[in-house]
């Protein structure tokens, strides 16, 4: 079983504020992908990453695939209250079997 | 919406009762993943189906779970005689073709919350 770990586990911000969030593993993926969950939903493909070093930016989000391709930042950009959510991220070496985080729990305040 | 639809929503069973839970992928995915996620856990991957084959059901306990992927009809998950353990958040994913590469994103529906009385 590959473990994902995500730090941290709770997030609380202002509106306007960065925040950046982590993925982690002592396992190498061919893939990662990040995910955004709202209550009640599924979660919602953001990106994925492939390569070592990669970076991916999203509006206001930029994502890093690490060099080892073990691990995986988010980072938000003057964060808005509708970037509320719990975003995972998840890997996998076959790409079907995603492994995923726990998530991260980040609240934007107004 | 032409997203994975997963139904009921919501399903509340006693000890010992039958859950089946149903998915439509997205129009045109032969694809089918079946996830469970528990109260602050990540979704655990449970089984990967094409039509009318399992792939992989190595993340579904051997007893009491069941999957299938009709030739017609939706993907079913099916679990006996549930216990109290069985209650979860399911959720159902999707892909166009086989899930080689970042091109064939698995896309999620919204879930079946079981709860078992």
């Amino acid at each position: 079983t590959q473990l994902l770990e995500q730090s941290p586990q709770f997030l609380s911000i202002q509106e306007g504020e960065n925040l950046t969030v982590y993925c982690n593993s002592s396992s190498v993926f061919s893939s990662l992908q990040w995910y955004r969950q709202e209550p009640g939903e599924g979660p919602v493909l953001l990106v994925t990453v492939v390569t070592g070093g990669e970076v991916k930016k999203l509006k206001r989000l930029t994502f890093q695939f690490g060099d080892a391709r073990k691990d995986s930042s988010l980072h938000i950009t003057a964060a808005q209250t509708g970037d509320t959510g719990l975003y995972l991220c998840a890997g996998g070496s076959n790409d079907y079997k995603l492994s995923f985080g726990a998530g991260t729990t980040v609240t934007v305040r107004a | 919406n032409a997203g994975v639809m997963q139904n009921p929503r919501h399903l509340v069973r006693r000890r010992g009762q039958e859950a089946r839970l149903r998915c439509s992928p997205m129009k045109g995915h032969s694809h089918v993943y079946w996830y469970r996620q528990l109260p602050e856990e990540g979704l655990k991957f449970m089984v990967y189906l094409q039509k009318e084959n399992i792939i992989d059901e190595s993340g579904m306990p051997k007893e009491r779970f069941s999957a299938e992927f009709p030739k017609e009809g939706p993907s079913i998950l099916r679990i006996q005689q549930v216990v109290r353990g069985d209650s979860a958040a399911y959720f159902c994913a999707s892909s166009l073709g086989p899930p080689r590469g970042p091109n064939q994103p698995q896309h999620f529906g919204d879930g079946t919350r079981l709860s078992i009385l």
